[in-house]
């Protein structure tokens, strides 16, 4: 199947710091969507992108589909406490039809005190 | 409103056992779906179904079956656990949009 690629695998910083993470696909996505997970839940919908070179907000977080549609790019901006948690990317290749979603191997994000 | 309702949340189970995980969703989605969650990578759909009465196999279907119930309830079986099976398993839902997730199963099999 598809590959993406997550990176970094994890982060430590310090509360107050940025945070940026990306995924890069070897195939072209028509859709990018950030999701996060809490420890012990399900992922949650963040941000979703639709169209390529496309800048989103939500709060504290920007996420970013690449002009090439073969990437895509979040940031957090001034971390707190809650942000820890596990982010994944995920990439469609068409609209609609998500069987189709391809899921990143996760951004481990870790607040040092 | 619950959401997607997955049960139990942890198991462990025998080799060689059988069990059924449950998943219901109250949003009146008309897609389902089973994935399973594996240290280092990431979410693998194991079976979905694009609408009641129908299933599909995604990308690592061996040792599952599923029944969609009815529109709300979508079943996850395991006829006879492996250890390669232990995993977290999540269910999901949607409509045209992107997917909303239960909180998980947490399958031990030893």
């Amino acid at each position: 199947g598809q590959q993406l690629n997550q990176s970094p695998q994890s982060m430590f910083i310090q509360e107050g710091e940025d945070v940026s993470m990306n995924c890069t696909s070897s195939s072209i996505f028509n859709t990018w969507l950030w999701y996060k997970q809490d420890p012990g839940e399900g992922p949650v919908l963040l941000i979703a992108l639709y169209k390529a070179g496309e800048l989103t907000s939500n709060g504290r977080l920007t996420a970013q589909f690449g002009i090439t549609r073969k990437d895509s790019f979040l940031n957090i901006s001034a971390s707190i406490p809650s942000d820890v948690g596990i982010y994944f990317c995920a990439g469609l290749g068409s609209p609609f039809g998500n069987e189709k979603l391809t899921f990143g191997t996760g951004t481990r994000l870790t607040i040092i005190p | 409103n619950a959401g997607v309702t997955q049960t139990p949340k942890f198991q462990v189970l025998k080799t060689g056992q059988s069990m059924t995980l449950q998943c219901a969703q109250d949003m009146n989605h008309n897609s389902m779906y089973w994935y399973r969650q594996d240290p280092g990578m990431g979410l693998r759909l194991i079976y979905y179904s694009a609408s009641e009465g129908t299933t599909d196999k995604g990308e690592v279907p061996n040792g599952y079956n599923v029944s969609r119930l009815n529109k709300r309830e979508f079943s996850l079986r395991l006829e006879s656990a492996a250890p390669s099976q232990t995993s977290v398993y999540f269910c999901a839902s949607s409509v045209k949009s992107p997917l909303h997730f239960g909180n998980g199963t947490r399958l031990t099999v030893t």
